[in-house]
């Protein structure tokens, strides 16, 4: 089945710097890649999602990467704000989805 | 638009009690729904999987006879742990997708305390 790998597992940045966050899969069959934003006590929020056939996809300060050969992928967040403190999530998906163990994410002001 | 809910958001119920989760797709029909755990500080782990109108399908381990789920319309799933023990205490969270679309929306989960 499907494995993945997500890194770091914490990371702190300065507000206003930028923030990366990788993961890796397994399946090759994976053809659906989203982000989820989770803050304490909520469910995952969507943040961005990126099929196989695309190799970027950007929306304003978020920019997510997909290398189908490598079989990562990748977030980033530019000028990051206090606010987007929280765990994120990275998921691969066939059929289901499989998730990444998290990155909790500082943004110190 | 897609919205999804659960209900209760929170519960604490008693050692050996029933509880039922309730997850709706408020302004899509799911023809999908999941049902996920999550300990303090990991990550989802997937528990099942229900389409509606059929039986659902457990993920290894997950033992069907004390999580049962029903989907019975396009817009309800509900999770029932039966005679729930303390280590059943946990984060419950839904999810819903269209059709044969890969996205999954996510509902605000439900805490579970069983004292």
């Amino acid at each position: 089945g499907e494995n993945v790998e997500q890194h770091p597992s914490t990371l702190s940045v300065q507000e206003g710097d930028s923030a990366v966050i990788k993961c890796t899969y397994s399946d090759s069959a994976s053809n659906y890649f989203p982000w989820y934003k989770q803050e304490l006590g909520k469910g995952p929020q969507l943040i961005i999602d990126i099929r196989s056939n695309v190799g970027e996809k950007k929306d304003q300060r978020i920019a997510v990467t997909l290398n189908k050969t490598a079989k990562h992928f990748s977030l980033h967040i530019t000028e990051t704000q206090p606010e987007d403190s929280a765990v994120y999530f990275c998921a691969a998906s066939y059929s289901g989805l499989v998730f990444g163990k998290g990155t909790k994410l500082t943004v110190n002001p | 638009g897609a919205v999804v809910s659960q209900h209760p958001s929170w519960v604490i119920c008693k050692s050996g009690t029933s509880v039922k989760i309730e997850c709706r797709s408020l302004d899509f029909q799911a023809t999908t729904m999941f049902w996920y755990r999550q300990f303090p500080k990991q990550s989802l782990m997937l528990m099942a999987t229900s389409n509606e109108g059929s039986k659902a399908t457990y993920e290894q381990g997950v033992e069907k006879d004390k999580f049962l789920i029903n989907h019975a319309s396009l817009t309800l799933s509900t999770l029932t742990v039966t005679s729930a023990h303390p280590e059943d205490s946990s984060f419950y969270i839904c999810s819903a997708r269209q059709g044969a679309l890969n996205e999954q929306f996510f509902g605000p989960g439900t805490r579970l305390t069983v004292l």
